[in-house]
């Protein structure tokens, strides 16, 4: 069974950094594209980034509110998921989930974790 | 960027009902299109990928359609676990992927 368990949300002020962990289980972690999502409270779904496979390069790509400022990662050795967030703004307060893409490329998310709640506030 | 419009915003219909939601692209993304259920406080389950291929183990009366700009999901008989948000995203190469901004449906 696929399991996704994201952990390191929490309350951070402006200005400050914060890493998000995903422990993935269930399937080959080295073989799957991964990304992150987000959801601010109340509103809709948001890309952050995805990170590509080894196989397929490795490289992450980020969507342009966040760029700059994230770095995803991955260790396929420990099956886990980063995301190292800094700069921090009150925008970005939401639900990060990470998730597989589901068909070895850009596609869509077809398991995702239950999501972790960054809130940015002084 | 690409982006994703659904409609409506809300949807009310009653149990047994048949309703479409739409969904259209600023550009042609041929058939790179998925579709999610989300229920409060829960992360979104993937119902249909590639437009119109229903992922396994999600109900036969979901469906999907379209191509290029112009998206459907349909539910043939709507069932009281149905009453949810669902929105639509495009996956036509990281530009980033984008996500419509959800219809919900409510019950009338």
């Amino acid at each position: 069974e696929v399991q996704l368990v994201e952990s390191g949300g929490g309350l951070v002020e402006p200005g400050g950094s914060l890493r998000l962990s995903c422990a993935a289980s269930g399937f080959i972690f080295s073989d799957v594209w991964m990304s992150w999502v987000r959801q601010a409270p109340g509103k809709g779904l948001e890309w952050v980034g995805r990170i590509k496979s080894k196989a397929d390069g490795g490289t992450a790509d980020y969507a342009a509110p966040v760029k700059g400022r994230i770095t995803i990662s991955r260790d396929d050795s420990k099956s886990t998921l980063s995301l190292q967030m800094n700069s921090l703004k009150n925008e970005d307060t939401a639900i990060y989930y990470c998730a597989t893409l589901g068909c070895g490329g850009d596609c869509y998310a077809d398991y995702w974790g239950q999501g972790t709640l960054v809130t940015v506030s002084s | 960027d690409i982006q994703m419009t659904q409609s409506p915003s809300t949807l009310s219909a009653s149990v047994g009902d048949r309703v479409t939601i739409t969904c259209r692209a600023s550009q042609s993304i041929s058939s790179w299109l998925a579709w999610y259920q989300q229920k409060p406080g829960k992360a979104p389950k993937l119902l249909i990928y590639k437009a119109s291929s229903l992922k396994s183990g999600v109900p036969s009366r979901f469906s999907g359609g379209g191509s290029g700009t112009e998206f459907t999901l349909t539910i043939s008989s709507l069932q009281p676990d149905d009453f949810a948000t669902y929105y639509c995203q495009q996956y036509n190469g990281f530009s980033p992927y984008s996500f419509g901004q959800g219809t919900k449906l409510e019950i009338k």
